[in-house]
């Protein structure tokens, strides 16, 4: 059964450090997301991107984050300047609209420890 | 401000009971509500989706409903086993993200 996959599954890096978490969505599908998950929390919207731009965004969202599809199968999320509130679970997910609705897939995730 | 509550916030049942968990939304403008399943540090496992047009929608031992009007989702899962422990998300769309709840933490006894 297809899957999203995420890389890598835990990155450590130091504050002020630039990360690039990578994720492979679903290959028919169009639409991409990612959200985050702080340890204890809900699960948070991030942002979504369709057609090579961002649909929409959360206040979270800022500057500091960007997203991009480098090729036709890669979806990155960079985080220019890691604070250490950056340390989260971040999850990729796709999906395709169809009649039946636009259900979302999940990635297993990528843990950031920002040190 | 659209928030989502799920009640309760954590369940121990025996091995075989029905159980139902609880999710609320407060803005009634959805296009769909999923339920997820969460294991400890792993990822969502997408259970169900049901369009805001359903009113019920069924997998297996899982049956979810839902009440748009008044803001209300359960799931039902049937003859609980102590393979069903794990959190229970209930996401909320609304075009193009989805708003979590916070969960339900269940545990199956066996």
């Amino acid at each position: 059964e297809p899957e999203v996959t995420q890389t890598p599954s835990h990155q450590v890096t130091q504050m002020g450090q630039e990360v690039i978490l990578r994720c492979v969505p679903i290959s028919n599908h169009l639409y991409f997301y990612w959200y985050r998950q702080i340890l204890g929390q809900k699960v948070e919207f991030l942002v979504s991107f369709y057609n090579n731009e961002i649909s929409e965004k959360s206040e979270i969202f800022d500057d500091q984050f960007s997203v991009e599809r480098p090729d036709g199968s890669n979806f990155t999320l960079k985080i220019r300047s890691t604070k250490l509130e950056d340390s989260a679970m971040y999850f990729c997910a796709s999906s395709a609209w169809t009649s039946l609705g636009n259900e979302q897939f999940f990635g297993p995730g990528t843990r950031l420890t920002v040190l | 401000k659209q928030e989502v509550t799920q009640i309760p916030a954590a369940l121990s049942v025996p091995e075989g009971e029905n159980l139902v968990l609880n999710c609320s939304f407060t803005d009634s403008a959805i296009y769909n509500l999923q339920w997820f399943r969460q294991d400890p540090g792993k990822g969502l496992t997408s259970l169900l989706l049901i369009q805001s047009s359903q009113r019920e929608q069924t997998s297996g031992r899982l049956n979810a409903s839902l009440d748009k009007s008044s803001g209300r989702s359960t799931l039902y899962i049937a003859a609980s086993q102590p393979g069903d422990s794990a959190t229970y998300l209930c996401a909320v769309s609304y075009g193009n993200k989805l708003v979590f709840g916070a969960g339900t933490i269940l545990r199956v006894k066996s």
